[in-house]
């Protein structure tokens, strides 16, 4: 069945530069689309970035653009978010989620991790 | 940028009919994904493409799409379809993908 499992989160201090992973399983990842989207504690749902197929395009929340960076590598069906400059409006549950060929929904969703950004 | 706004909350009794509205500029002209999300869980997608539902997505959900309003309609409504429900659309001319804030659903 699909999975999509992330990790990389944690408590980390302003500034700090982590990396998020989702690993996939289940689907051809390579033909999917990926996205990262996140939700801050008891709020609404933001996209924050997009990465084609095969990586060659990337796309960001105008909240991120500049700070953090999207990849993915299929030979290990695993996809990253690169966080620089994190700052304490970054807390947030960080989902990775799949998007089927050039769709524009959102079909699979991992369970999220939490990114706490706190001195 | 493009924006999708949907109300707070919505209540309705066992048995009865939700409408989930969702308002963006000419959104009519736009394919609108909807999703459901639990407590402590990810979302769900529940009805892409204005009106098609998923596979294991009951038919007691569907969806419409015309002018500046898309809305959800979860028929005969179950106890377990309280939950928080987000409309969404891709941006092309930005390259974004839109959420709405999303709207909370409580079955009175």
């Amino acid at each position: 069945q699909v999975q999509l499992v992330e990790s990389g989160g944690g408590v980390v201090q302003p500034g700090r530069s982590p990396r998020l992973s989702c690993v996939a399983s289940g689907f051809t990842v390579s033909r999917h689309a990926m996205h990262w989207v996140r939700q801050a504690p008891g709020k609404g749902l933001e996209w924050v970035a997009y990465v084609s197929y095969d990586g060659s395009k990337t796309y960001y929340a105008d909240s991120v653009k500049g700070r953090f960076t999207i990849s993915r590598d299929n030979s290990r069906n695993t996809l990253y978010l690169q966080m620089n400059s994190l700052r304490a409006d970054d807390t947030a549950v960080y989902y990775c989620s799949a998007a089927a060929g050039f769709s524009s929904k959102f079909d699979y969703w991992g369970q999220g991790t939490l990114v706490t950004v706190s001195s | 940028s493009y924006v999708l706004t949907q109300p707070p909350s919505v209540s309705v009794a066992p048995g009865q009919t939700a409408s989930i509205s969702c308002g963006g500029s000419n959104i009519g002209s736009r394919s609108v994904h909807w999703y459901q999300q639990k407590p402590g869980q990810a979302p769900v997608l529940v009805v892409y493409e204005d009106s098609d539902r998923p596979s294991g997505i009951p038919e007691r959900f569907s969806g419409s799409n015309s002018g500046n309003t898309a809305t959800l309609t979860i028929n005969r409504v179950e106890a377990g379809d309280e939950a928080d429900y987000y409309c969404q659309v891709s941006d092309g001319s930005s390259d974004h993908w839109v959420f709405g804030g999303g709207t909370k659903l409580t079955v009175l």
